[in-house]
């Protein structure tokens, strides 16, 4: 099934610097998502974004809908250890109704000590 | 309150058998949507239920199959199961108010259902 290309794939970084992470698709989307995923857990909901252009913070997470709604970005500041984790873009497609999610292809995010 | 339940948490089946996996939304959500997430892949559809009726189904074979009750629970069924169905099957819960769209981007997911197929 059909993926977002999401980069980078993985990052090592030191606890303190900032992570920048994008996620780009072929197909326009109405509204883009932002899910961390840690080991045993299910997706969680970090930050949405409903028009092209709009960029939202979440305490020290920020992202963009790009203005042609193909693409998305998440920058995380300050990184702290509690930030390691999976992070995945989703895009929704609401046609016929659904609420049918494309998600990316996922960021891992370690934290060197 | 409790978030969205799924069960069981692990199992393991052989080739060709039939699994069921089970979801409880969040108290209060009608739709409840189903994903398989492969290990190192993101998660993709396979289908949404809006009150008891399907919404939107993924590109999955015939094999799987699902349904909503009444209490807006929903069972995963897949039949004549192959080593390519071992993932994490993840179900969501919303309440997207019949329109279809998400509101708040609030679709909030369960821990999952390990499937390993030997």
């Amino acid at each position: 099934g059909q993926q977002l290309n999401q980069s980078p794939q993985s990052m090592f970084i030191q606890e303190g610097e900032d992570v920048s992470m994008n996620c780009t698709s072929s197909s326009i989307f109405n509204t883009w998502l932002w899910y961390k995923q840690e080991p045993g857990e299910g997706p969680v909901l970090l930050i949405a974004l409903y028009k092209a252009g709009e960029l939202t913070s979440n305490g020290r997470l920020t992202a963009q809908f790009g203005i042609t709604r193909k693409d998305s970005f998440l920058n995380i500041s300050a990184s702290i250890p509690s930030d390691v984790g999976i992070y995945f873009c989703a895009g929704e497609d609401f046609n016929f109704g659904n609420e049918k999610l494309t998600f990316g292809t996922g960021t891992r995010l370690t934290i060197i000590p | 309150d409790a978030g969205v339940t799924q069960s069981p948490t692990h199992l393991i089946k052989t080739r060709g058998q039939h699994v069921t996996l089970r979801c409880s939304p969040i108290s209060g959500h009608k739709s409840v949507s189903w994903y398989q997430q492969v290990l190192g892949q993101g998660p993709q559809f396979i289908f949404q239920y809006y009150e008891k009726e399907e919404r939107g189904r993924g590109n999955f074979p015939d094999r799987f199959s699902a349904r909503q009750f009444p209490n807006y629970s929903s069972e995963l069924n897949v039949n004549a199961l192959l080593l390519g169905d071992s993932a994490l099957y993840l179900c969501a819960s919303s309440s997207p108010e019949g329109t279809g769209l998400l509101i708040d981007g609030e679709l909030f997911f369960g821990e999952g259902s390990r499937l390993t197929v030997l």
